[in-house]
């Protein structure tokens, strides 16, 4: 059974930041891109950083380039975000998604999400 | 940047159907992937590459895509189905959702 948990968020001032972390279990994690995908109270989805199969190739939502970082590490099975420079426009339910294909765009769909974590600016 | 722009809601009555339109300028020339989302959970894919089920979605879900405009249907509508529905495609290396449709059975 395929399992993303996410952990690391946390209620933070503007300007902070936070590292966001997703263990992933039941697939061979290095076989597959990972996402971020954020959603603010009460609003709708919002795609915020990709990442291929070995790191090769990254992407971010214009919102978040140059204040985010997404990384993976296979050996753990882990998929990290790194945010600073945090704004109360980033407050939102960050999830952790796995996609169908190897590569960083997720053209095939995005076929397994976590729970998320709450990530709270103010 | 791209959008893609769905209807804020939706209204259908059990056992008819419900079409879920999402528009974005060439959007027949990309993917297009649909999730829908109950309150309280996470999304889940629907469809992806405009046409297909993953494994365990009934087959009254269906997709298709033709010039600007990708369509979610629905067909024989259950209760059970009430969700947000969302689009997604890809441009320019980002991912893009829509603003999401709320289908209310009733």
């Amino acid at each position: 059974e395929v399992q993303l948990v996410e952990s690391g968020g946390h209620s933070v001032q503007p300007g902070g930041s936070l590292r966001l972390s997703c263990g992933a279990s039941g697939f061979t994690f290095d076989d597959y891109g990972m996402h971020w995908v954020r959603q603010p109270p009460g609003k709708g989805l919002e795609w915020v950083s990709g990442i291929g199969w070995n790191s090769g190739l990254t992407g971010y939502a214009d919102s978040v380039r140059g204040r985010f970082t997404i990384s993976r590490d296979n050996a753990r099975n882990s998929l990290h975000l790194q945010m600073n420079s945090l704004r109360p426009e980033d407050t939102a339910l960050y999830y952790c998604v796995k996609s169908r294909g190897a590569s960083m765009i997720g053209e095939s769909g995005l076929d397994y999400w976590g729970q998320g974590t709450l990530v709270t600016v103010s | 940047s791209y959008d893609l722009i769905q209807p804020p809601s939706l209204s259908v009555s059990p056992g008819q159907t419900a079409s879920i339109t999402c528009s974005g300028d060439g959007l027949g020339a990309k993917y297009v992937s649909w999730y829908q989302q109950r309150p309280g959970q996470s999304p889940l894919l629907v469809i992806f590459q405009d046409t297909n089920r993953p494994s365990g979605i009934p087959e009254r879900f269906s997709g298709s895509s033709s010039g600007t405009t990708a369509t979610l249907t629905i067909s024989g509508t259950q209760a059970v189905d009430e969700a947000d529905y969302y689009c997604q495609a890809w441009d320019s290396g980002t991912g893009v959702f829509g603003g999401g449709t709320k289908v209310t059975v009733l």
